[in-house]
Parts: structure tokens; C-alpha cells; sequence
């Protein structure tokens, strides 16, 4: 998994309730990423931030919050608003800039809601 | 719309044969594209990664090719192993207001079986 790690593994919710999902790398990258993942489904782009203190939303924001304030973390929280919020979560980074550069992902979060 | 579709959806081989998998995208203007491996419950990996000008890339027994003409990629398998069972994503880049955009495929599911 490239020193990017990500936790916990398996993660239970009551509906209602906010969770926060945790993404660490140690690979000295600028850019950060979470994705959502739905069997059948491609990777669906959540937020990204190409340097600390800045990120952007993706294709699938809405119901989802994150913060970058040190490079080697990208917490995503999962509010009460996302309404169909049980996928398997991923988190990426990589150099940015130029979409040639690779990005290296996490082992996942499977989140599921109760 | 950008779209990118693999076939087929599941195939299963026996362990030692050869295999095929397909990608088709209608990305314009197309940047590069990416062949990514998912073992389950994982995060991808990165497997090859073509530009426009690229037909063919191999990475040992993977080996990848790409008509831009037709918009059409494949991915060869040769002298498949039990542990080349996973799922295997196409993901084309798009050129996006000075960024760019990633399409990723559904996936195909490959089981080989001893």
C-alpha cells in the first residue's frame, strides 16, 4: 500500500450519525484524495487537495466534509447528510500536477451503516 | 458524455491460460490511460499507463495496447496465476479547465481457477 495508510478497516454507523475516516501517508506527496466505491460502479471522486489548507470538491461532495491541515493527512467525515453513505472508501495520493503521475492508493474503509 | 466501458464484466480462466480484457472509452480529448489492478478489499495498483502516442506497453506478463483511433484498450494477460485473480480497471484522463479528470471504468472481475 505505498505508506498510505488508512483506518480503521471496517467501520459501523447508526444512521445519524457522523463518522470520520482517517488517511495517512508518509510519501512526502502534495495531493490527497478520497474516493467512494460501489460494487458495479467506477471510482467516484469525493474531494482532493493538491497542497495543506486547500482542497476541492469532486464529483460527489455533497454529505462529505474534509480538512488538510498537514500534508500527510486528509481526514473525510461522513455526515448525516450523505444519504446513502455504506461503500467502500478510498484514499489516494500522489505527486499532482500532471495526471502522468501516478496515484498511490490505501487499503480502503468499509463503512457501513446500520 | 466521457465514459469508460470494460467487458467483460466477470471472466473466469483456467490458471496457466491467456486472457483478454477490453476498454472502451468516448473520452475527448483524451490525455492518457491507465490500467489499474484491485485485489478484494484493497486499494489499486497501478499496472500501465499509455499516452495517445503509445500502442502497446508491457509490464511482465501484463501487457497493454491502445488504438486512439478507435478509443479501444486492452489488457493481455499471459500465463494467468492464481494470484492474478482480482478485479482490473481502465481509467482514462481528460484534460479539465486546466486540470484534469479521471473516468474510471467499472472494472472487469478476472477469478482464475487451478
Amino acid at each position: 500500500d505505498g505508506g498510505i495508510t488508512q483506518s480503521p478497516k471496517y467501520l459501523f454507523r447508526k444512521e445519524g450519525q457522523n463518522v470520520t475516516l482517517s488517511c495517512e501517508q508518509n510519501l512526502n506527496h502534495d495531493a490527497m484524495y478520497w474516493y467512494r466505491q460501489d460494487p458495479g460502479q467506477g471510482l467516484r471522486l469525493i474531494y482532493y487537495s493538491q497542497i495543506v489548507n486547500d482542497f476541492q470538491k469532486g464529483d460527489i461532495a455533497e454529505g462529505y466534509s474534509v480538512s488538510r491541515e498537514k500534508k500527510e493527512s486528509f481526514p473525510l467525515t461522513v455526515t448525516s447528510a450523505q444519504k446513502n453513505p455504506t461503500a467502500f472508501y478510498l484514499c489516494a495520493s500522489g505527486l499532482g500536477g500532471s495526471s502522468y503521475n501516478e496515484q498511490f492508493f490505501g487499503p480502503g474503509t468499509r463503512l457501513t451503516v446500520l | 458524455k466521457n465514459q469508460v466501458e470494460q467487458s467483460p464484466q466477470s471472466l473466469i480462466i483456467l490458471e496457466g491460460k491467456n486472457c483478454t480484457l477490453q476498454c472502451n472509452y468516448t473520452v475527448s480529448p483524451f490525455s492518457n490511460l491507465r490500467w489499474y489492478k484491485q485485489d478484494t478489499g484493497r486499494g489499486p495498483v497501478s499496472l500501465t499507463i499509455m499516452t495517445f502516442s503509445e500502442n502497446t506497453k508491457s509490464n511482465g506478463r501484463y501487457t497493454a495496447t491502445l488504438d486512439a483511433d478507435t478509443k479501444q484498450s486492452s489488457l493481455h494477460i499471459t500465463a494467468s496465476q492464481l494470484s492474478d485473480s482480482a478485479s482490473y480497471i481502465c481509467v482514462v484522463s481528460a484534460p479539465n479547465s486546466g486540470n484534469y479528470q479521471l473516468i474510471w471504468g467499472a472494472g472487469t472481475k478476472l477469478i482464475i481457477k487451478p
